[in-house]
């Protein structure tokens, strides 16, 4: 089945230390997009790819980066993770950007910072 | 930004129709609603979406009010697996950033 993939489901990382989080989609969509989702709050978005074309929300924090070296894979750098960086973050997809499409979720990682 | 409001919590027996009520007074001509539901651990998922006109699928039906400053979204026989957080979302065009913004969401129990 097509779907969007999210590897690892758990990471743990330290204070400080640089980690990345992965996501695959066999979907072929042109769109990918990052969210944040803190505990008991609703997911929040962080960035975008349109293609190559990278969108960073205003209030997303310098820490993150992220990159797409293909349509089918796309990354969540977090430079120097915090504690308050704790949280599930969630991969999305679209065929396109309009407010018509469906975004598909995959099933998130959670990251601990210790 | 769009905006939606929601109530924090709903209950519901099995097997009986569920009325989620939404409001989203600030909605423009060309913002599509959209439901999304999340249950425990798991990513969102895309449950429906409408424009203007009310919409069915397989998972719900979508009432949408004339003046679309509101919405509901039906499931017609709840079962325990319908348990899930629902978040009713305004997705505005691209070239106004055309992106899903949730709101609260409502937790939804059902009670066998």
């Amino acid at each position: 089945d097509a779907m969007v993939i999210q590897n690892p489901r758990y990471q743990v990382t330290q204070f400080g230390k640089p980690v990345t989080l992965s996501c695959s989609q066999t979907l072929n969509h042109n769109v990918m997009y990052w969210y944040q989702q803190k505990s008991s709050q609703a997911p929040k978005l962080l960035f975008h790819y349109y293609d190559k074309d990278f969108n960073n929300e205003a209030d997303t924090p310098d820490n993150f980066q992220s990159r797409r070296p293909n349509t089918s894979f796309c990354f969540l750098d977090i430079r120097s993770p915090g504690l308050g960086d704790a949280a599930m973050y969630l991969c999305a997809t679209s065929r396109d950007p309009r407010p018509s499409e469906t975004q598909y979720f995959g099933p998130g990682t959670r990251l601990l910072v210790l | 930004d769009a905006k939606t409001t929601q109530p924090n919590s709903m209950e519901s027996n099995e097997e009986e129709p569920v009325h989620l009520p939404c409001n989203h007074s600030t909605i423009s001509g060309t913002d599509y609603i959209h439901w999304y539901r999340q249950l425990p651990s798991q990513g969102p998922e895309y449950v429906i979406h409408g424009l203007t006109s009310n919409v069915n699928n397989r998972m719900a039906s979508l009432a949408i009010a004339e003046d679309r400053k509101s919405s509901t979204l039906i499931l017609h026989r709840a079962t325990l697996r319908d348990a899930a957080v629902y978040y009713c979302i305004l997705r505005v065009p691209y070239n106004q950033g055309g992106k899903l913004i949730f709101g609260q969401g409502t937790e939804l129990s059902v009670k066998p």
